[in-house]
């Protein structure tokens, strides 16, 4: 498709498993970002890659928060020992290089930790 | 004082009816700057980039006050279909190659017919 995806729309877990969630971006886009936003919240950062650059994490909450992007493409945001106060809407947007255009959102996964 | 401020409202209108949305910004050396619409339980979607010299599309105008270090939405002959929450969003460097933007919480506009 055209558009930035996620999986999976909706995500139900107990708490203390691992979830891990999957963003595919626009095609050639180079940049690509995680957010999460709780009910009635804005949107927090996460985390951030760029090109092959080290990916700016400095959003991540605990170090039960990680993702990776393979290839430059797709990217996996992974939770473990999920706690209750992660149960969020996990957005992930793309944008292209070199130009001051906006990002493009996925439509993202809500993620619902019992 | 956060780096991106606005007004949560909700701003409720009748359709037809003009309304304006401030949003303040802190870092000064912020560079881009943008409105997002978010509707109910759904992404972000750009509806427009701000310039420093005003902009405008279809009902929409933006404008950037660098001085002031804030920035303004203007939506004219509401619809129905306007009603949303409206995202101000800053880049706080050089946006063209990246970085991570600044969104506010979010101003709620409802247009009641």
């Amino acid at each position: 498709g055209a558009g930035v995806s996620q999986s999976p729309s909706n995500k139900v877990t107990e708490k203390g498993k691992d979830v891990e969630l999957r963003c595919d971006p626009i095609s050639g886009h180079t940049a690509l970002y995680w957010y999460r936003q709780s009910l009635g919240q804005g949107l927090e950062f996460l985390i951030y890659f760029q090109g092959n650059s080290a990916p700016d994490k400095s959003g991540l909450p605990s170090d039960r928060f990680s993702a990776e992007r393979t290839g430059g493409s797709v990217s996996t945001l992974t939770i473990q020992r999920t706690q209750q106060e992660d149960s969020a809407v996990y957005l992930c947007a793309s944008k292209t290089s070199g130009t001051p255009t906006g990002q493009f959102f996925g439509p993202g996964t809500r993620l619902t930790v019992l | 004082r956060k780096e991106v401020e606005q007004d949560p409202g909700p701003f409720n209108v009748p359709e037809g009816a003009t309304v304006a949305f401030n949003c303040t910004y802190s870092n000064s050396a912020s560079q881009s700057f943008f409105w997002y619409r978010q509707d109910c339980r759904k992404e972000p979607k750009l509806l427009m980039s701000v310039y420093s010299s005003g902009n405008e599309d279809g009902r929409f105008t933006a404008q950037l006050n660098r001085a002031s270090q804030y920035i303004s939405l203007l939506i004219r002959d509401s619809k129905l279909s306007d009603s949303a929450t409206y995202l101000c969003v800053v880049a706080p460097s050089p946006w063209e190659y990246g970085n991570k933007l600044v969104f506010g919480a979010g101003t709620i506009l409802r247009v009641k017919s």
